[in-house]
Order: structure tokens, then C-alpha cells, then sequence
């Protein structure tokens, strides 16, 4: 079965750094393009970059380049969103997806997503 | 960035009912648009790929239609477990952005 799962839920204070991680597995993880989308509370889907495991080549949306960092470590098949200093409007759910060439390029695997809380 | 404008952001609708989504671009993007399924706790689910192609797995009465600037998602005959938000993303060019999202419920 192909599948995306990622590491769990997170309660830090502002200031604080963070890594979260997105294992792939029922497929070549290196082959694929790796997204990751924020969603905050109650709001919508927004894409904050990719990464291509192969060769980990990244590319940021312009509202995140410099605001976060995204790595992957293909041979434990793991991609990385990672803070350095955490504010309180980081709270949202963050999915990684799998962006699929036989579907146009579309997300068609999506990981439980990861809950983090920033708060004093 | 190409802005995409989904209408209405939301809709009451009764089972049975028929139901159009529209996502409209701010610029072309010929056909490189999906189409996602979110429900309340999960993660969003892929629907429509390259505008009108179903995904593997979607039921029938899920279709896509739309080229150029102009898009619609269709619900032939909307069933209890259709009511959630769905969303399009264009796939066109970077950064590859959604739509605010159109969320059905019960009328």
C-alpha cells in the first residue's frame, strides 16, 4: 500500500525550532515530488513547498520561502518541514502529499497531516 | 501567483440534488487544474486530476470539465458522504496554488 504517515502532534512556545517528518512506503519515495500544505484553523489549503527526493532540489511558495525549511533524507525515505524560530501563527495542521506525474502532476497521496500548537 | 476563485464558497444541498463548483483562474492554465474532497478531521482526497479525469477509486458521479481560465466540478447525484469542502489547485505553474474552497452541507 502506498502511504505517507507523519510524526505526531506538537505543543511548543514561540522562539522555539521544530522538525517534523513524513515517511513514504509502497513506492519509490525517491522518484516523486514531495509536497508540504498548511492548513490553519478553519481555513483553507495552502502550498508552502516541494522537494524532490532524488536529489532533495527545492522550491518554496514566495509566502514561505525563508520562513521555513524543507530536506529529505531518501534512504530512510523521509521528508522534513522544519522551523528555526516558532510563532504563534505557525499553528495549523501540515500535510505532506506526494505530487504524482501519472495524474498531472496532482497530490494524490496524502499523509494524516501534523498538528502544531505554538503557544506560550 | 495565479489566483484561483472558487464560487459559491458555500452551498446547502439536499440529497439527490445536483451540484456545480466553479474555480476560476486569473490566468490560463489550459487544463492542469484538480480537484480535492476534504472532510472535517482528514485529509484531502484527490478527485479530479488535469480538469476532467477521474481519479482511481471516485465514484461516477464525480466529473470535471473546463480549459483555459474557467472550471466546474460537478456532483451528479449528491449522496450523504459527498457534504464536505472541496478545492482546486492549479498545477500549472509555481507556486501551484488552490482555491479558498466551497463547502457543501445539508439544506
Amino acid at each position: 500500500e502506498v502511504q505517507l504517515v507523519q510524526s505526531g502532534a506538537e505543543v511548543k512556545k514561540p522562539g522555539e525550532s521544530l522538525k517534523i517528518a513524513c515517511e513514504g512506503s509502497g513506492y519509490n519515495f525517491s522518484t516523486d515530488w514531495i509536497g508540504w500544505v498548511r492548513q490553519m484553523p478553519g481555513k483553507g489549503l495552502e502550498l508552502m513547498g516541494a522537494i524532490y527526493p532524488g536529489d532533495s532540489d527545492t522550491t518554496y511558495s514566495p509566502s514561505f520561502q525563508g520562513q521555513v525549511s524543507i530536506s529529505a533524507d531518501k534512504s530512510i525515505s523521509t521528508a522534513y518541514l522544519q522551523w528555526s524560530s516558532l510563532r504563534a501563527s505557525d499553528t495549523a495542521i501540515y500535510y505532506c502529499a506526494r505530487q504524482n506525474g501519472y495524474v498531472a502532476d496532482s497530490f494524490d497521496i496524502w499523509g494524516q497531516g501534523t498538528m502544531v500548537t505554538v503557544s506560550s | 501567483d495565479i489566483q484561483l476563485t472558487q464560487s459559491p464558497s458555500s452551498l446547502s444541498a439536499s440529497v439527490g440534488d445536483r451540484v456545480t463548483i466553479t474555480c476560476r483562474a486569473s490566468q490560463p492554465i489550459t487544463n492542469f487544474l484538480s480537484w480535492f474532497q476534504q472532510k472535517p478531521g482528514n485529509a484531502p482526497k484527490l478527485l479530479i486530476y488535469a480538469a476532467s479525469y477521474l481519479q482511481s477509486g471516485v465514484p461516477s458521479r464525480f466529473s470535471g470539465s473546463g480549459s483555459g481560465t474557467d472550471f466546474t466540478l460537478t456532483i451528479g447525484s449528491l449522496q450523504p458522504e459527498d457534504f464536505a469542502t472541496y478545492y482546486c489547485q492549479q498545477t500549472n505553474t509555481p507556486p501551484r496554488t488552490f482555491g479558498q474552497g466551497t463547502k457543501v452541507d445539508f439544506k
